[in-house]
């Protein structure tokens, strides 16, 4: 029940651009996007509710398929302070599951 | 709007103790999740409270339990603590169960 989320980890340069996906066995009603710096708490970026549609945040935008039971998360012209783990979550018989986790790291 | 409080930040205990974590969520919030989340396994969700009232909970043992209090303010609970339960206990609080605002965490490390 757990989405999966690829890549698990990435390493940028700053100004470049990374996607993260977050794939699931299940039907997808809805996908949530959350950011969690390293000893800090996770906080929400945004959610996703209706098939294809795009949301935006900062230059953080997120997409959702439907059919393919799958979201994908773009971060263009990566800045340092985007590092942290990206967590998508998914919505299962009323609780919010989230995936692995995938770790993100600009560098200078 | 102050934030989410979860207290203690820290807490050592014992193999077999018991241990109870506090969340006061952001004012006006109504629904109360709690999340465990560790290196291996991630962030897994405990339970949900709505307005004083279980709506949901995951997939662990009775020794853990919660409630929450008519003024929103919820508390978990953790009998016969176990090696395992070692992990940084998350209160997150919403108005809808959507944009969830999470507190600071609770480090429990069991010896």
């Amino acid at each position: 029940q757990q989405p999966v989320q690829s890549p698990q980890a990435v390493i940028l340069r700053e100004g470049e651009d990374a996607v993260i996906n977050c794939s699931s066995s299940k039907a997808l009603y809805s996908v949530h996007w959350y950011r969690q710096k390293h000893g800090e708490a996770p906080v929400f970026l945004m959610i996703l509710l209706k098939g294809g549609e795009q949301k935006g945040h900062e230059k953080i935008s997120a997409s959702f398929n439907e059919k393919k039971q799958q979201s994908s998360l773009y971060l263009t012209a990566s800045q340092l302070s985007y590092s942290g783990t990206y967590f998508c979550g998914t919505e299962v018989t009323g609780k919010l599951i989230f995936g692995q986790g995938t770790t993100l790291q600009v560098k200078p | 709007k102050a934030g989410v409080t979860q207290t203690p930040r820290y807490l050592i205990k014992t193999r077999g103790q018991q241990v109870t974590l506090s969340c006061s969520p952001i004012s006006g919030h109504r629904s109360v999740s709690w999340y465990q989340q560790t290196p291996g396994q991630g962030l897994q969700f405990l339970f949900e409270y709505f307005s004083e009232t279980q709506r949901n909970k995951g997939n662990f043992p009775g020794r853990f339990s919660g409630r929450q209090f008519s003024n929103s303010r919820s508390e978990m609970n953790v009998s016969t603590l176990e090696l395992g339960d070692s992990a940084l206990y998350l209160c997150a609080s919403s108005v809808n169960s959507y944009e969830q605002y999470f507190g600071p965490g609770t480090r429990l490390t069991v010896t």
